[in-house]
């Protein structure tokens, strides 16, 4: 089977810094990827792993180890705007024609002030 | 700009009522799919076409169906809709559908079931 587990919520303070972390099992695994969704909005891309490591984007890091299924999304300096709901997704191509995305159930972050 | 449009926002049908939700791109992607999201859950695909092949998800109810008649447009038609089936419906592309490909989300129909 396929799935993924992150935590359902997370709360923080502005200026902050906050990890959500991911584990999944799945076939055809390639790669882990991560949508904000702000409430009552679509998905929004944020970053992608394909390989072990970390890949920074402005104040939004992605790392992925592969050896422990595991990945997590780090967000610095929180801000307000930052609260929203975020998806871990992994790639799957368990069939010959397009990939498909399977989310995780999504992680509530609340930013205080 | 390039983007992912989908019509209407927001759609209220009564039970057992065919509808149809439209997806439209400009970004000349390949692939395009359907996503069912219900409240505080995750998206769910439905079923995606790779160019006019399309691909079902095995746990699609029969009474969702879809429609790509050219490479910008894709309908979801959904014969008999019950209560269950009210949510937000997302519209997604790929350049490819390739490993390394991001998912285009569109803004979503929430869909009301009376």
């Amino acid at each position: 089977g396929q799935s993924l587990e992150q935590p359902s919520e997370v709360t923080a303070v502005e200026g902050a810094i906050v990890q959500i972390n991911c584990t999944y099992q799945t076939s055809g695994f390639y790669g882990l990827s991560w949508y904000q969704q702000h409430d009552g909005g679509a998905p929004t891309f944020l970053s992608y792993n394909a390989l072990d490591g970390l890949e920074e984007t402005g104040r939004f890091s992605s790392f992925l180890s592969r050896s422990d299924s595991y990945g997590y999304l780090l967000l610095q300096e929180l801000q307000m705007k930052d609260s929203a709901s975020y998806f871990c997704a992994v790639r799957s191509m368990i069939y010959n024609q397009g990939g498909k995305l399977i989310f995780g159930q999504g992680t509530e972050l609340s930013v205080k002030p | 700009d390039a983007m992912v449009i989908q019509n209407p926002r927001y759609q209220v049908t009564q039970f057992g009522k065919p509808v149809t939700l439209s997806c439209s791109q400009t970004l000349n992607h390949n692939v395009m799919y359907w996503y069912q999201q219900k409240s505080s859950q995750a998206p769910k695909l439905l079923f995606h076409y790779y160019d006019k092949d399309f691909n079902n998800e095995a746990d699609t109810p029969d009474n969702f169906q879809s429609r790509r008649p050219n490479t910008s447009f894709c309908f979801l038609d959904i014969r008999s809709p019950g209560l269950g089936d009210a949510a937000m419906y997302l519209c997604a592309t790929s350049e490819s559908g390739g490993a390394s490909d991001t998912q285009y989300f569109g803004p979503g129909t929430r869909l009301t079931v009376l």
